[in-house]
């Protein structure tokens, strides 16, 4: 696709149960990022892909957090027994490069999650 | 904790006039990103600058960057409407594969 597509948009889910949200990447792009932005506030950095490196997983909450990306490409960000704190928009972009080197990260619209 | 803080946290002025925002971080950076999120959407990237620049220019935007106070500044020159929205700077670092982002800056501007 043209950009990054993230599934759902929106999720109303009971606290307790399990969530999956998706990401699927800019065709190409070999690195992926996972965000996560609590209503009027900054972007926390959950996880991040390179390839075929070791994810660097240092920004995940708990161990109800966790993710994966087959084929080097879709990821899936699963939260377990979802607690209403998780409540918040999840974002996640692509890039072609190691953004921090100095190459732009393009941004899916993001999963809004709203725990009940 | 974060890497970059933006300062002021909102920011509210009258269509026509410049909007400036700023951006603190603490530790050496590769390069510098400020991005932009409209009604808590996705973000959308504006401009990069690299550690050894000093100033750098896109439309109506103007970056500068100061290694030595590790700080940067957005301004937006002659603001519109379509302005209003968040504003982010992101800071790529050494030692780190990932961006950091700051808690944003959201503007407004009044017709």
């Amino acid at each position: 696709g043209a950009g990054v597509s993230q599934s759902p948009s929106n999720k109303v889910t009971e606290k307790g149960k399990d969530v999956e949200l998706r990401c699927d990447p800019i065709s190409g792009h070999t690195a992926l990022y996972w965000y996560r932005q609590s209503l009027g506030q900054g972007l926390e950095f959950l996880i991040y892909f390179q390839g075929n490196s070791a994810p660097d997983k240092s920004g995940l909450p708990s161990d109800r957090f966790s993710a994966e990306r087959t084929g080097g490409s879709v990821s899936t960000l699963t939260i377990q027994r979802t607690q209403q704190e998780d409540s918040a928009v999840y974002l996640c972009a692509s890039s072609p490069v190691r953004a921090y080197l100095g190459n732009t990260i393009y941004f899916g619209e993001g999963s809004w999650l709203t725990v009940v | 904790s974060q890497q970059g803080e933006e300062d002021p946290q909102a920011l509210s002025i009258q269509e026509g006039e410049n909007a400036t925002m700023n951006c603190s971080y603490k530790t050496s950076i590769n390069n510098l990103q400020w991005y932009r999120q409209n009604s808590g959407r996705g973000l959308v990237h504006l401009i990069l600058i690299r550690s050894n620049e000093r100033e750098k220019h896109s439309g109506r935007l103007r970056v500068t960057l100061d290694t030595s106070k590790k700080s940067s500044s957005l301004l937006i020159t002659a603001s519109r409407a379509a302005d209003t929205a968040s504003y982010f700077c992101a800071t790529g670092f050494q030692g780190a594969q990932k961006l950091v982002f700051g808690q944003g800056t959201r503007l407004t501007i009044n017709p």
